[in-house]
């Protein structure tokens, strides 16, 4: 059974740059053909895609997005994390991890999200 | 850009009534794409239903998904008290893209 945990600080300066780490347990990151994905939610509100890297390595970014995230993988750890940099309050939401399934392209594993505030 | 709008925003129904949710999208959309997830309050999206019409795993019979082309639909057949949550779809254009939800409450 494949599981995703998300870690990284709760709290972020503004103007700060957030780092989240996704660790993958249950199965090796680098088998099969998925995208490893991050989405936010902030609070009361419905769920935006961020961006994801495929096994290989190569990032995709949902394209309605201001370039300011890098995803990037660590097979050795079995980890992929999220890099979001010049973060403002606007950033604050829960971040979740999860597999998205290359060619079906639906997510069939989520992390149980992160809350990431931004605050001074 | 597509555009997925599900309705209604809020559904109010009782234990045992049937639940009909709708997706719908501004452009064709293959139904291959096409997945519905349960949220509870605290908790992480749930897959319930893939390429439109199939039952992810461990995914009750009571939840059906049909339709094609812009009108997609969740059905509940017989709701029960773990069913109130939120429901999003979730389509795959140029990348994912979700609707932006139905709250199913109870009555």
């Amino acid at each position: 059974q494949v599981q995703l945990q998300e870690s990284g600080p709760g709290l972020v300066k503004p103007s700060q740059t957030l780092s989240l780490t996704c660790t993958v347990s249950g199965g090796s990151i680098t088998r099969g053909t998925y995208y490893w994905s991050w989405i936010r939610q902030p609070a009361g509100k419905g769920l935006e895609w961020i961006g994801g890297i495929f096994t290989t390595g190569s990032a995709n970014y949902n394209p309605s997005l201001k370039g300011r995230f890098i995803i990037s993988i660590e097979a050795s750890k079995n980890q992929f994390s999220l890099k979001l940099s010049s973060v403002t309050a606007a950033d604050t939401a829960v971040y979740y991890c999860a597999r998205l399934r290359y060619f079906d392209w639906y997510f069939d594993y989520w992390g149980q999200g992160t809350l990431v505030t931004v605050s001074s | 850009e597509i555009v997925l709008t599900q309705s209604p925003g809020t559904l109010s129904l009782s234990p045992g009534e049937r639940a009909t949710l709708s997706c719908r999208a501004s452009q064709s959309v293959s139904s291959a794409y096409l997945a519905w997830y349960q949220q509870k309050h605290g908790q992480a999206p749930r897959l319930l239903i893939y390429a439109a019409s199939y039952r992810a795993a461990g995914i009750p019979d009571r939840f059906s998904g049909s339709g094609s082309g812009t009108d997609f639909t969740l059905t509940i057949s017989r709701l029960e008290s773990e069913d109130f949550a939120v429901y999003y779809c979730q389509q795959y254009g140029n990348s994912p893209l979700f609707g932006q939800g139905t709250k199913l409450e109870i009555k």
